[in-house]
């Protein structure tokens, strides 16, 4: 059974950079895509991107200029770099497995239990 | 740029049949995925591809898309379905989620 856990700081200061690893155990990364969703504190669900196995990336255009989206096959681990960070960055940020079909990405399956990421001073 | 609607919140007695829509442009061309989220969780599919169900899933789950509408319907709802629910469909160049419905069984 494919399990996902986020790591990383849970506090960041205002414009320095959130970075964030997704571990991938109990399953392998391929046939799938891997993404990162956030949710701001009694909000909704936010996509901010996906990387696939051979290494390509898809972002949402809001946060296209400041996200990048990795993955280190050799570690089953898939990681979310996010820079010039601000107090609206603050949320829980989860990583989710992806299903794909014929290279498009229609569902999220398996997802971690989140991180919540403060930006604070 | 691609937006799916969903109403902020709806309510259902026990038992009954609770009902939420998604609406965005040309929905039926698109593939919709549904979640379901409880307070302090990360949420859970409950239907992909439209219409299909996670094996893991009770069958009171089902889903329909046409049109620009895709529904969510809960049969005979119970009280552990309180939660929130969120639509997602991919389109041409990113994963866009719906606002999210708040269920409430009472």
């Amino acid at each position: 059974q494919v399990q996902l856990q986020e790591s990383g700081p849970g506090l960041v200061k205002p414009s320095e950079t959130l970075s964030l690893n997704c571990t991938v155990s109990g399953g392998s990364l391929n046939k799938y895509y891997w993404s990162w969703v956030r949710q701001t504190p009694g909000k909704g669900l936010q996509y901010i991107g996906y990387v696939s196995l051979k290494g390509t990336t898809n972002y949402n255009p809001s946060l296209q200029s400041r996200v990048t989206i990795s993955l280190d096959r050799s570690k089953t681990q898939f990681s979310l770099k996010l820079i010039s960070v601000t107090a609206a960055d603050t949320a829980v940020y989860y990583c989710a497995r992806v299903g794909v079909r014929y290279g498009t990405p229609y569902y999220m399956d398996v997802w971690g239990k989140g991180t919540t990421v403060t930006v604070s001073s | 740029s691609f937006e799916l609607s969903q109403p902020p919140s709806m309510s259902v007695s026990p038992g009954r049949t609770a009902t939420i829509v998604c609406s965005g442009n040309k929905l039926r061309n698109k593939y919709v995925s549904w979640y379901q989220q409880k307070p302090g969780q990360p949420p859970v599919l409950v239907i992909y591809e439209d219409d299909r169900r996670p094996s893991d899933v009770p069958e009171r789950f089902s889903a329909s898309n046409s049109g620009n509408t895709s529904t969510l319907t809960i049969s005979e709802t119970q009280a552990m379905d309180e939660a929130d629910y969120y639509c997602q469909a991919w389109d041409a160049s990113s994963v866009v989620f719906g606002g999210g419905t708040k269920l409430t069984v009472l």
